[in-house]
């Protein structure tokens, strides 16, 4: 079956470090989804991906989609506080999600 | 939020004994879905719903059934709960309108002891 694979599996960065989390799917897929979840909440939508090599931007935020569409990052430039939690892809198959095991991020203020 | 509840919240159970966990709706959603998260494994489908009474299973749905007699309500029943279920239980529903995507409930957590 599909099999989503994400690294790396921790990350501590100092506040106003960038950090980088990347995916990486076993199949092609038809898009491919990012989640956040802070500590002790549920996991939130952030953004979805569609098109081979797409861009998006959401603030310090970046997502690509790699030309294959096998493969995702998520990139955050100079990292606060408030982005601690854990960072998910998820690709879509058929009916389901299939999540990778995230990202956590900590960041040393 | 999409009007998504889950109940209980927090469970501790013994070894042995049946536990329904409810995953309620308010927005008429097609699609339902049971996950659980445990460290280093992200989240896991265990069974997710299509329509009432239309139910698939998903990749870690051994020990589980789960049913859907009404729309809004989606049920996860652990028939004898085990250690190995301790975890944290996440319902979601799929938004298909504009961007297809899930939203998901508050969690269970589940502790069996």
């Amino acid at each position: 079956g599909q099999q989503v694979m994400q690294i790396p599996q921790y990350q501590h960065v100092q506040e106003g470090e960038d950090f980088t989390t990347y995916c990486n799917s076993s199949t092609t897929l038809s898009n491919i989804q990012w989640y956040k979840q802070r500590p002790g909440g549920h996991p939130v939508f952030l953004i979805q991906l569609v098109k081979s090599g797409e861009v998006k931007k959401q603030k310090r935020l970046t997502f690509q989609f790699g030309e294959a569409k096998k493969n995702s990052s998520l990139h955050i430039t100079a990292t606060q506080t408030t982005d601690v939690g854990t960072y998910f892809c998820a690709g879509l198959g058929g009916n389901k999600l299939v999540f990778g095991a995230g990202t956590i991020l900590r960041v040393k203020s | 939020d999409a009007g998504i509840t889950q109940s209980p919240r927090h469970k501790v159970t013994e070894t042995g004994t049946p536990v329904t966990l409810r995953c309620h709706q308010t927005e008429n959603h097609r699609y339902m879905y049971w996950y659980r998260q445990d460290p280093g494994h992200g989240l896991r489908l265990i069974h997710y719903s299509y329509g009432v009474k239309d139910t698939d299973k998903g990749e870690v749905s051994d020990g589980y059934s789960v049913s859907r007699s009404k729309t809004e309500d989606f049920l996860l029943t652990l028939e004898s709960a085990t250690s190995s279920q301790t975890s944290v239980y996440f319902c979601a529903i799929r938004r298909t309108s504009g961007t297809d995507t899930q939203y998901f409930g508050p969690g269970t957590r589940l502790t069996v002891l």
